[in-house]
């Protein structure tokens, strides 16, 4: 079957580093996406990866190794409005991403 | 100037009864989803249409049906109302199905709460 498994919850500091994992399987793939999700609004989209390696986009980077089915969001210099919901996405070979459940990163002062 | 419009943003209403949710993208995107968001966030697709024409459809209730009078709208009917039906509903466009770097855009979300 297809599945997104990422953490539940995950809380950090201000101003800290956090990961945030999420390890797929889909029917065929074609890369995974992030999207940041604030309670109550809309999913917005942050990255892309299809190929092997780390994507960095100022304080958020994106890594993918697609041997072992996972990926990483990391997210540095920690601020107080990275309280959200991240969600992985991976796409299938059906024309349709399969969206995991998000982790909350609640972050604390 | 908004991407993704829908309206309306909440819709409270009894069990059994009929309802629409409108959806409008102003980016020129070929392709617009419906998605359910239920309480435990999950994003589950539900339809995707390409230029007007069905390319995805879920296992969803035939209560549920979509329809796209022309590429820029996407809109939800629900017939027969019931309690599961409780949930988040977003719109989504993205410029093409088949080409899986593009982005989705999201609208800002139906409240739908059936009691």
């Amino acid at each position: 079957g297809q599945n997104i498994d990422q953490p539940t919850e995950m809380t950090a500091t201000e101003g800290a580093i956090v990961q945030i994992n999420c390890t797929y399987q889909t029917s065929g793939f074609n890369g995974l996406f992030w999207y940041q999700q604030h309670a109550g609004e809309a999913p917005t989209f942050l990255s892309y990866n299809v190929l092997d390696g780390l994507e960095e986009k100022g304080r958020f980077s994106s890594f993918l190794s697609r041997s072992k089915g996972y990926s990483y969001l990391l997210l540095k210099e920690l601020q107080m409005k990275d309280s959200a919901s991240y969600l992985c996405a991976a796409t299938d070979s059906n024309y349709q991403l399969i969206w995991g459940a998000g982790t909350k990163l609640i972050i604390k002062p | 100037d908004t991407a993704v419009s829908q309206t309306p943003k909440y819709l409270v209403t009894q069990m059994g009864n009929d309802k629409s949710i409108k959806c409008e993208q102003n980016l020129g995107h070929d392709t617009m989803y419906w998605y359910k968001q239920d309480s435990k966030k999950f994003l589950k697709i539900m339809f995707s249409y390409n230029n007007k024409e069905l390319i995805i459809n879920e296992t969803v209730p035939n209560r549920f049906s979509p329809k796209s009078p022309d590429k820029a709208h996407l809109n939800l009917h629900i017939n027969s109302l019931e309690l599961g039906d409780s949930a988040v509903y977003f719109c989504a466009s993205s410029p093409e199905a088949r080409e899986w770097t593009y982005e989705q855009y999201f609208g800002p979300g139906t409240r739908l709460t059936v009691t």
